[in-house]
């Protein structure tokens, strides 16, 4: 079944320890995004890629990192975690314009 | 730049009753329009979509009809019921980029 998963679902760590959040999807889309979703439920674009090879920055800066070496795989990388990166982070993917956004259940990360 | 606005929420509705959540846009272009569901520990689903000037997009008893004169895309549905709790986004995409822009998100409590 075509989908776009996210794991770990929970994650807890503590500070300075380096993470990847896994994201990947089964439906062929060549753009995908990493939004963060803040306490408050704001949805703020972090990432984003065009296809293999792609990434570029969002809207609001970030300290993670991305990369896109195969179409249906997405991670997300913080070197050092902070607790100010406790937040909840959703990958999504499209299939072009006007088709809208298919996410992921997301990584709720909390850094102590 | 392109910005989303809704209503301030939580909304509190009686089951049964009717639902309007209002939604604004400034945007350069023609955009397209979405509204979108997260339920509790939930990524977001699309609800319903309208790509051009007085479509109306419908999903699950819900529906919004693009206002491009009012600049407009409110969310209604004629009678909500518990199942209907959740945080509702409006969205817009424009540009070949395939990312969208969100509002900041409603949260809808029916109580029955």
């Amino acid at each position: 079944e075509a989908d776009i998963y996210q794991t770990p679902r929970y994650l807890v760590i503590g500070t300075g320890k380096k993470i990847t959040l896994e994201c990947s999807q089964t439906m062929g889309h060549d753009k995908m995004y990493w939004y963060q979703q803040d306490p408050g439920m704001e949805l703020h674009l972090i990432h984003y890629s065009y296809g293999v090879n792609s990434t570029e920055k969002g809207d609001l800066s970030s300290e993670s990192t991305v990369s896109r070496i195969r179409t249906e795989h997405f991670p997300l990388t913080l070197e050092s975690a902070r607790p100010s990166h406790t937040s909840q982070y959703l990958c999504a993917s499209s299939e072009g314009q006007g088709a809208g956004l298919f996410f992921g259940s997301g990584t709720q990360l909390s850094v102590l | 730049g392109d910005s989303v606005t809704q209503m301030e929420g939580p909304v509190t509705l009686s089951e049964e009753a009717f639902l309007t959540i209002n939604c604004t846009y400034t945007a350069t272009g023609y955009p397209s329009l979405f509204w979108y569901v997260q339920y509790p520990g939930e990524g977001l689903q699309l609800l319903l979509k309208a790509t051009k000037a007085d479509d109306k997009g419908s999903n699950k008893g819900f529906e919004a009809t693009y206002r491009k004169e009012t600049t407009s895309f409110h969310l209604e549905k004629g009678s909500v019921q518990v199942s209907d709790s959740a945080v509702y986004f409006c969205a817009l995409g424009s540009g070949n980029t395939g990312k969208l822009i969100f509002g900041q998100g409603t949260t809808l409590q029916v109580k029955p």
